[in-house]
């Protein structure tokens, strides 16, 4: 069964950078079939995708998010990770790591998520 | 951006009764769509791709279809297990989006 784990600060001060890493058990993040991707979901509302990565390290991210977002793998550890600069409370949200956001070989689908790990921005 | 326009918000059914939630998206996207169940507290779950395709190990009350604008998620039979919030999400081209929402309670 694959799993994901996130990991990361829980507080961010405002204007500070966020930085999240997702552990990826097994499965491999340079197998080549899949997208790595992260989603957000501010406490009380919807999800929203904000980037993935693939193992070529091919990256796409929300516009909205595209100056100030970083995905980057490590594949000696089996990790993908996440950077946003310059945080506001409109970047408090539960991130979840995920497996998905492309279309693989067995479906196009977001098929694996982590529990997901809340992060609070606030001076 | 496509836009998913999923209804009712919420809802509130019987044990047994017949649910169906409908999304909508602002463009044609053929089939390209999945849905998803959220428990309380829990990272979203896969339920069905590609409009109609049951993921693994999910109950076959859940249905869904639909395609090019106008999508279903349907339970046949409500259970209480099934009180969660449902989103649809598209992938027809980037970025990616998700629905709204619809959550669902017993009543």
């Amino acid at each position: 069964q694959v799993h994901l784990q996130e990991s990361g600060p829980g507080l961010v001060k405002p204007s500070q950078t966020l930085s999240l890493t997702c552990t990826v058990f097994n499965d491999s993040i340079s197998g080549g079939d899949y997208y790595w991707s992260w989603i957000r979901q501010p406490p009380g509302k919807g999800l929203e995708w904000i980037g993935y990565i693939f193992y070529s390290g091919t990256t796409y991210y929300k516009p909205s998010l595209d100056s100030r977002l970083t995905i980057s793998l490590d594949t000696s550890k089996n990790q993908f990770s996440l950077k946003l600069t310059s945080v506001t409370a409109a970047d408090t949200a539960v991130y979840y790591c995920a497996r998905g956001g492309g279309c693989s070989s067995s479906n196009c689908a977001i098929d694996y998520w982590g529990q997901g790990t809340l992060v609070t921005v606030s001076s | 951006d496509i836009q998913m326009t999923q209804s009712p918000p919420s809802l509130s059914a019987s044990i047994g009764d017949r649910v169906t939630i409908t999304c909508q998206a602002s463009q044609d996207i053929n089939n390209y769509l999945n849905w998803y169940q959220q428990t309380p507290g829990r990272a979203p779950n896969l339920l069905i791709f590609d409009a109609s395709n049951l993921a693994t190990g999910v109950p076959s009350r859940f249905s869904g279809s639909g395609s090019g604008t106008d999508f279903s998620l349907i339970i046949s039979s409500l259970q209480p297990e099934d009180v969660a919030t449902y989103y649809c999400q598209h992938y027809a081209n980037l970025p990616l989006t998700f629905g709204g929402g619809t959550k669902v309670e017993i009543k």
